[in-house]
This record gives structure tokens, C-alpha cells and sequence, in this order.
């Protein structure tokens, strides 16, 4: 099975500023890589997917990068509705798996 | 538009055996490349991939959990049927069903079910 590490596991920061997250895999998965947000009480939502690829609806402050085994999601300007837990999966191959998620905080 | 709704027991005892329902709409898995999965969330803890089934039949499994997981399908009723035998109390956790996207993404989430295990 394909293993996920996120870092950091949480992160404080203010709105405006930059946040990238990381993600590596413990085996390439070329860009089968798909990031998601998740607030308190609610379902995950897809953010991006094929590691660089906007989903839908999403801003354009979200963007994605990496390939192979690792992988970055940036939020270029912090919104106060940004903070939420963030979660990585991979798409590469079953079992498809998670990452631990990364809780971003208000400073 | 695409909805997924999960449905089932919210309590279930230890050492019985769970059955939760997944229905959709605005999508058919008998179409080629479609597929649904399952996936979980403890309380407090991160989400965890249990299953997958395409519209080939082909299913998919947790290796962890795979002995106690069963997942079908009813493409009439636009449904979708996980079973978890054996069930603890380390079971409880919210479960969701969704949509996977073709580029393995899972793009629709139901609003998830809260399924807790305790005697």
C-alpha cells in the first residue's frame, strides 16, 4: 500500500499570507495526487486533483504542484473562510489513501 | 446534478454486522468509467479510504478491513451497499460515500453518516 505524509500537521497563520503544504508519497504516483478542505461538520471537498489541475468553482488562490512523490498545495492569499483541515489522497493506485491532514489556524 | 446521500443504522452493537446505503443521482455506474467509493472519519481523526467499486463490478478494498468489507451495487436503484462485518466500537466514525472523478479524484461526497458502535 501507498503511504501519505502530510507536513505540517497544523499550521497558525493570518489572512493574507502564504501557505504551502506538503504532501510525499512513499512511492511515485506520478500526479495522481488530489487535495481536499474539510470544515468542522462538513463533507471534504475537492480542491485539486491531478496534482495541478483546479477543480471547479475552486479560487484561483488554490494551486497545486508536484509529481512523483511529492507534492505542494499553496493558498496565495489566506481568506478567513481558507481555515479548515486540508487533506491529500492519492488516486494512483487501490487502496486509494489519505494523508494524516493539515489543520490551518488563525494566528 | 450530482447528489449522493448515505443511509443506515446510527447505532449498531459490537460484534454485529453494519449495512450502509448509498444512493445517487445524476450519474449512472453502468456508464463506463464510473465508480464510488466509501471512506470514513473517526471523530476527531483523519479520513481513512475503505472501498471502491467500478462499473465493470470491479471492486476495490482496504487492505486492512478487507476480510470484513463487502461492497455491491444496484444500478437500477442508483445504489451503492457497503457491509462491515464484526463491527467495534473502534468503528465509530462518520461514513461517506462519493463520486470518483475519471482522474481518480473523489469529485461528489455525500454529507456523511454517523455511525456509532456501542452495546
Amino acid at each position: 500500500d501507498i503511504q501519505m505524509t502530510q507536513s505540517p500537521s497544523s499550521l497558525s497563520a493570518s489572512v493574507g499570507d502564504r501557505v504551502t503544504i506538503t504532501c510525499r508519497a512513499s512511492q511515485s504516483i506520478s500526479s495522481y495526487l488530489n487535495w481536499y478542505q474539510q470544515k468542522p461538520g462538513k463533507a471534504p471537498k475537492l480542491l485539486i486533483y491531478a496534482a495541478s489541475s483546479l477543480q471547479s468553482g475552486v479560487p484561483s488562490r488554490f494551486s497545486g504542484s508536484g509529481s512523483g512523490t511529492d507534492f505542494t498545495l499553496t493558498i496565495s492569499s489566506l481568506q478567513p473562510e481558507d481555515f479548515a483541515t486540508y487533506y491529500c489522497q492519492q488516486s494512483y493506485s487501490s487502496p486509494y489513501s489519505f494523508g494524516q491532514g493539515t489543520k490551518l489556524e488563525i494566528k | 446534478q450530482v447528489t449522493l446521500k448515505e443511509s443506515g443504522p446510527a447505532l449498531v452493537k459490537p460484534t454485529q454486522t453494519l449495512t450502509l446505503t448509498c444512493t445517487f443521482s445524476g450519474f449512472s455506474l453502468s456508464t463506463s468509467g464510473m465508480r464510488v467509493s466509501w471512506i470514513r472519519q473517526p471523530p476527531g481523526k483523519a479520513l481513512e479510504w475503505l472501498a471502491r467499486i467500478d462499473w465493470d463490478d470491479d471492486k476495490f478494498y482496504s487492505t486492512s478491513l478487507k476480510t470484513r468489507l463487502t461492497i455491491s451495487k444496484d444500478t437500477s436503484k442508483n445504489q451503492v451497499v457497503l457491509t462491515m462485518t464484526n463491527m467495534d466500537p473502534v468503528d465509530t466514525a462518520t461514513y461517506y460515500c462519493a463520486r470518483i472523478h475519471p482522474a481518480g479524484a473523489l469529485d461528489y461526497w455525500g454529507q456523511g453518516t454517523l455511525v456509532t458502535v456501542s452495546s
